[in-house]
């Protein structure tokens, strides 16, 4: 069975750091593409990264130069490092498996609450 | 404004047909396979629909279809259970992002 389960969200200050995991298991983890995907109260699903099998990664404009995202392949984990938070960065964030563009799956989201 | 275009609601009675469409371009919906996410109350996303492939667990009353540069999720033989927000994506050759649409509220009169 895939699981994926994200921790470390939290409540931070504007200009915070924080750091979202997602422990995966039930697939081959190095062989897909990873994704962050948030989503801010009442707004839609928007995509936040994603980092290929290959190492590559990928970044929504809003995010660049704030957050990295990273993979450790023998621990089966995938990491979203969020610095220079702001308040519009409030938003539960998800962490997804893909395949030639479709999520597969689904984690069940992490609460990250940017307010001073 | 999002990559991808939606219904911004649509409605139908139980038992009834309906189809959901999610419109791109040549470097998204035109390339690769497009997803479809229900989101039930801001729970989690379930996967419904991988372009035609229908995930395990997924009743066959679901299905996808892709015409050029726009995809469908229809939904035959409505069911109350199935009232929800559903959202689709697919990758963006050219913006190298994922793009999503902005969602459409399915009610279930």
């Amino acid at each position: 069975e895939v699981q994926l389960v994200e921790s470390g969200g939290d409540l931070v200050q504007p200009g915070g750091s924080l750091r979202l995991s997602c422990a995966a298991s039930g697939f081959p983890f190095n062989v897909f593409t990873m994704h962050w995907v948030r989503q801010a109260p009442g707004k839609g699903l928007q995509y936040v990264s994603n980092i290929l099998s290959n190492g590559n990664t990928y970044y929504a404009d809003f995010v660049k130069g704030r957050f990295t995202i990273s993979k450790d392949n023998s621990k089966n984990t995938l990491w979203l490092e969020m610095g220079s938070l702001r308040a519009e960065d409030t938003a539960v964030y998800y962490c997804g498996r893909t395949q030639d563009g479709s999520f597969l799956d689904w984690g069940q989201g992490t609460l990250v609450t940017v307010s001073s | 404004q999002s990559a991808l275009t939606q219904e911004a609601s649509v409605s139908g009675t139980v038992g009834q047909k309906v189809t959901l469409s999610c419109t791109g371009n040549s470097d998204n919906i035109g390339t690769y396979t497009v997803g479809w996410y229900q989101q039930i109350s801001h729970g989690a996303p379930k996967t419904v629909m991988c372009g035609n492939s229908l995930p395990s667990g997924i009743p066959d009353r679901f299905s996808g279809s892709k015409s050029g540069t726009t995809a469908y999720l229809t939904i035959s033989g409505l069911q109350p259970e199935d009232e929800a927000d559903y959202y689709c994506s697919t990758w963006d050759r050219s913006l190298l992002v994922q793009v999503f649409g902005g969602g459409t509220r399915l009610t279930v009169l």
